[in-house]
């Protein structure tokens, strides 16, 4: 019942460049959210992003969100090494006392210095 | 702060045994959640909570139940361990439905 899927799976770009995964959804949604995993860790929240905005950015991020395609792309420019992670983003579902955040499975970035 | 904690952080388990996760979070948030997380998957919620003394299913309940006797605690409990939850979980706390989560750094769970 996944909601979110990222694409693509794996990403490994050299350091410098910048990185574009994209997360696709099934069903309208209020917001979405991205998320960064280091590898054995939590997740940390990066941006949420609400079905009325278009665009959002934070320091190196910037994300989109097209709601007619019901997808949305996180950019990540000038990598680093530290930007090493998963990524994942998770879209809201369901309303009221049965709210949920559905969460995709990830894009692996890896960045080679 | 604290922000989200868990302990364990690992534990090993037979077949059949019982076990408690505990989830403590000191940021005053109503709501806390439990996850799973498996090799090549999202998150997947286990049960929820929207305030002290409430609780409720997720996407993959069987097996686990949970209480909220405290607002910062969060319990997840395994009454008959089996292999198949095997698999690292998450606990997190939101402000608000709609509002960003935070996680605690996870309890890396085998079942033998």
């Amino acid at each position: 019942s996944q909601q979110g899927e990222e694409d693509p799976q794996a990403l490994s770009i050299q350091e410098g460049e910048n990185a574009t995964m994209n997360c696709s959804y099934k069903t309208s949604i209020n917001n979405l959210q991205w998320y960064r995993q280091n590898s054995g860790r939590g997740l940390v929240h990066l941006i949420l992003i609400r079905s009325n905005e278009r665009e959002k950015h934070s320091g190196r991020l910037r994300v989109t969100l097209d709601t007619s395609k019901k997808s949305s792309s996180l950019l990540i420019t000038a990598s680093r090494a530290a930007d090493t992670a998963s990524y994942f983003c998770a879209t809201d579902w369901g309303m009221d006392s049965n709210y949920q955040l559905i969460w995709g499975a990830g894009t692996k970035l890896i960045i080679k210095p | 702060n604290a922000g989200v904690t868990q302990t364990p952080k690992f534990r090993v388990l037979k077949t059949g045994q019982s076990m408690t996760l505990l989830c403590a979070q000191d940021m005053n948030h109503e709501y806390m959640y439990w996850y799973r997380q498996d090799p090549g998957m999202g998150l997947r919620l286990i049960h929820y909570s929207v305030g002290e003394g409430t609780t409720a299913k997720g996407e993959v309940p069987d097996g686990y139940n949970v209480s909220r006797l405290k607002k910062q605690n969060f319990l997840l409990g395994l009454e008959s361990a089996a292999p198949s939850q095997t698999s690292v979980y998450f606990c997190a706390s939101s402000y608000s439905i709609q509002n960003e989560q935070f996680f605690g750094p996870g309890t890396r769970l085998t079942v033998l």
